[in-house]
């Protein structure tokens, strides 16, 4: 099983350009999320979704878009990318809802924004 | 809205040594908690989860927690670490049908 696939592992950006991080996942999770990691910050989630066309705002939402037009795919969108986004992002996926079960996290995308 | 607070930034331990880490959240119903670990250069992996019963929950690599209700805790202990043991360890807790909210992050350094 391939898990959560993140791509791509690396990423530099000039500030201003746009970029999509891909996540995808192949065991039919409904829960899917982005958080990004900084130092001394741990993990604030920026966007989720529940489910096939239904995204929601997290922690730290400002700068970054969302879709989820199938349920294996959340691909997170810079617009228009800032120093300030430079930080590694982690795509998470979770099975139920409702049930008891725990996030599988991809292997995270490190991204520098110059 | 939920929290989680990581009392513990950076550890250092030499090898043998006990460890307890702590963790107290805030969320006024029921929740489901975990402790995850990141190894240097690596994603996280989870080490263990509450949902309910028993309080006191074993996970991988001889790790355990303590869930307290009535101290909104739940620490995580090892008897005995190893030089391996190193890296930095998220607390994370879940309430209803929300979001992860993780801890800031234990670092922990095992001296050989």
């Amino acid at each position: 099983n391939a898990g959560v696939t993140q791509t791509p592992k690396f990423q530099v950006l000039k500030t201003g350009q746009s970029m999509t991080l891909q996540c995808a996942q192949d065991m039919n999770h409904e829960y899917m999320s982005w958080y990004r990691q900084d130092p001394g910050m741990g993990l604030r989630l920026i966007h989720y979704s529940v489910g096939a066309g239904i995204t929601d705002q997290g922690e730290v939402p400002n700068g970054y878009n969302v879709s989820r037009s199938t349920t294996e795919d959340f691909p997170l969108r810079l617009l228009s990318a800032a120093p300030s986004q430079t930080s590694v992002y982690f795509c998470a996926s979770r099975g139920s809802l409702g049930g008891n079960q725990p996030q599988h996290f991809g292997d995270g995308t490190r991204l520098s924004i110059l | 809205a939920q929290s989680v607070s990581q009392h513990n930034h950076h550890v250092i331990l030499s090898e043998a040594a006990s460890l307890e880490l702590g963790c107290n959240y805030s969320y006024g119903g029921t929740v489901n908690l975990f402790w995850y670990v990141q190894y240097p250069g690596q994603h996280l992996q989870l080490l263990l989860k509450y949902f309910s019963g028993d309080p006191l929950v074993k996970g991988i690599k001889g790790f355990e927690a303590e869930f307290i209700k009535s101290k909104f805790s739940f620490n995580l202990r090892k008897p005995s670490v190893q030089w391996s043991d190193t890296a930095e360890y998220f607390c994370a807790v879940r309430g209803g049908r929300r979001a992860l909210t993780f801890g800031s992050g234990t670092r922990l350094q095992v001296q050989p």
